[in-house]
């Protein structure tokens, strides 16, 4: 059974620091590409960034650029996400999906919140 | 960043009933779109990807239809684990957006 399970959430204050991670079972990790979205409480879904099967090609949305950094970790079957600068508007539960284009399946998500 | 903007915002459907969901992209977005369902609670799951394919697992009640600009979703008898938070999502363009989600409650 394909599984992902976050973990790292938690309160923190404007400005700081959090890294989340995922772990990820029952698929060969290193052949896909992961991504993590978000949704804040009461919204909808915002895809926030994705990491190539080998970490060479990284992408984010504009409103994390220069603040968040996705990476893995091929043999331990990881993906992190390091949160730095974080905002108000961070807060959100965060997912860890698999996939480029369209995200299958989802964890559970680790809430964040910035406050 | 191309704008995805789904109706209507919450549909009222009574169980054994057709729902059809809406989904407008502001460009062309070919059939680079996908549909997932949110029920609170549970990780988002996917449904429909490449606008009118079935993800693994899921029932063939759910439909999808569309390209360019113009997308729906189509479940056709409704079950009672159907009511949910419907979104759907563009994967043409860097950065991919989701549309804000249709609400789907029991009539």
């Amino acid at each position: 059974e394909v599984q992902l399970v976050e973990s790292g959430g938690g309160l923190v204050q404007p400005g700081g620091s959090l890294r989340l991670s995922c772990a990820a079972s029952g698929f060969t990790f290193r052949t896909y590409w992961m991504s993590w979205v978000r949704q804040a409480p009461g919204k909808g879904l915002e895809w926030v960034a994705n990491i190539k099967q080998d970490g060479g090609e990284k992408y984010y949305v504009d409103s994390v650029k220069g603040r968040f950094t996705i990476s893995r970790d091929n043999v331990k079957n990881s993906l992190y996400l390091q949160m730095n600068g974080l905002r108000v508007e961070d807060t959100a539960v965060y997912y860890c999906t698999r996939g480029r284009n369209c995200f299958d399946p989802w964890g559970q998500g680790t809430l964040v919140t910035v406050s | 960043e191309i704008v995805m903007t789904q109706s209507p915002a919450t549909l009222s459907v009574s169980p054994g009933e057709r729902a059809t969901l809406s989904c407008r992209a502001s460009q062309s977005i070919s059939s680079n779109l996908a549909w997932y369902q949110d029920k609170p609670g549970q990780a988002p799951r996917l449904l429909i990807y490449d606008a009118s394919t079935r993800a693994t697992g899921v029932p063939a009640r759910f439909s999808g239809s569309g390209s360019g600009t113009e997308f729906t979703l189509t479940i056709s008898s409704l079950q009672s684990e159907d009511f949910a938070v419907y979104y759907c999502q563009q994967y043409n363009n860097w950065p991919y957006t989701f549309g804000q989600g249709t609400k789907l409650e029991i009539k």
